[in-house]
């Protein structure tokens, strides 16, 4: 498998402001991640697909430019959300897809706050 | 296109039960399966998954789930609840080997002592 790791695993920002966010794959080589959002109580819902050294694919109504991924490395992803509103304020979890296993392999992920 | 229906968002059993979680799919390709567990405030962690092998599928912690093409189901179950399996369930499918996956939307289980 495996291991993932988020930071931060939580933050509180004021409206307006920008957060970035990591995710890394600690043991693996990752030419693709996954980001996701989860509001509370609800479902996970794909954000983008993160593909290592090229520009990251969005998921039809997510917004590129509010949403900058970065996968500058085979190792590191990061999720920056811009001008943060209070709805933006989720869960967010990335994910590993190693590629040989079907499954992907999830971070502990981060709880965003926007006040 | 995929698609994921968990039926109850709510299933409460008690301690020692059967435990039944319930999961239709769509899929126009053979699709590969997944349940994931997430415990409050962290990450998804994988139970089982079926890849197209034997459709009676074994996991972690003692539960399987049983892959039934003609019904479009992979229901979760495990014979006997522990207090430690309350958490919230997510059944996943993907066609293309686990790339693009489509979660259904959950279904918390509570187990009584």
């Amino acid at each position: 498998g495996a291991v993932v790791s988020q930071h931060p695993s939580w933050v509180i920002c004021k409206s307006g402001t920008s957060v970035k966010i990591e995710c890394r794959s600690l043991d693996f080589q990752a030419t693709t991640m996954f980001w996701y959002r989860q509001f509370p109580k609800q479902s996970l819902m794909l954000m983008a697909t993160s593909n290592e050294g090229s520009k990251a694919t969005y998921e039809q109504g997510v917004e590129k430019d509010k949403f900058l991924i970065n996968h500058a490395s085979l190792t590191l992803s990061t999720l920056t959300v811009t001008s943060a509103h209070p709805e933006d304020s989720s869960f967010y979890i990335c994910s590993v897809h190693t590629g040989s296993s079907y499954e992907q392999y999830f971070g502990p992920g981060t709880r965003l706050t926007v006040t | 296109a995929q698609s994921v229906t968990q039926l109850g968002s709510h299933v409460s059993v008690s301690e020692g039960a059967l435990v039944l979680l319930r999961c239709n799919y769509s899929s126009s390709v053979p699709p590969y399966l997944f349940w994931y567990v997430q415990y409050p405030n962290q990450g998804l962690q994988l139970l089982l998954k079926y890849t197209s092998a034997a459709t009676l599928v074994k996991g972690i912690n003692d539960f399987e789930a049983e892959f039934k093409k003609s019904e479009t189901s992979f229901h979760l179950t495990k014979p006997s609840a522990h207090m430690s399996d309350a958490a919230e369930y997510f059944c996943a499918v993907s066609d293309d080997g686990g790339f693009k996956t489509i979660f259904g939307a959950g279904t918390r289980l509570f187990v009584k002592a």
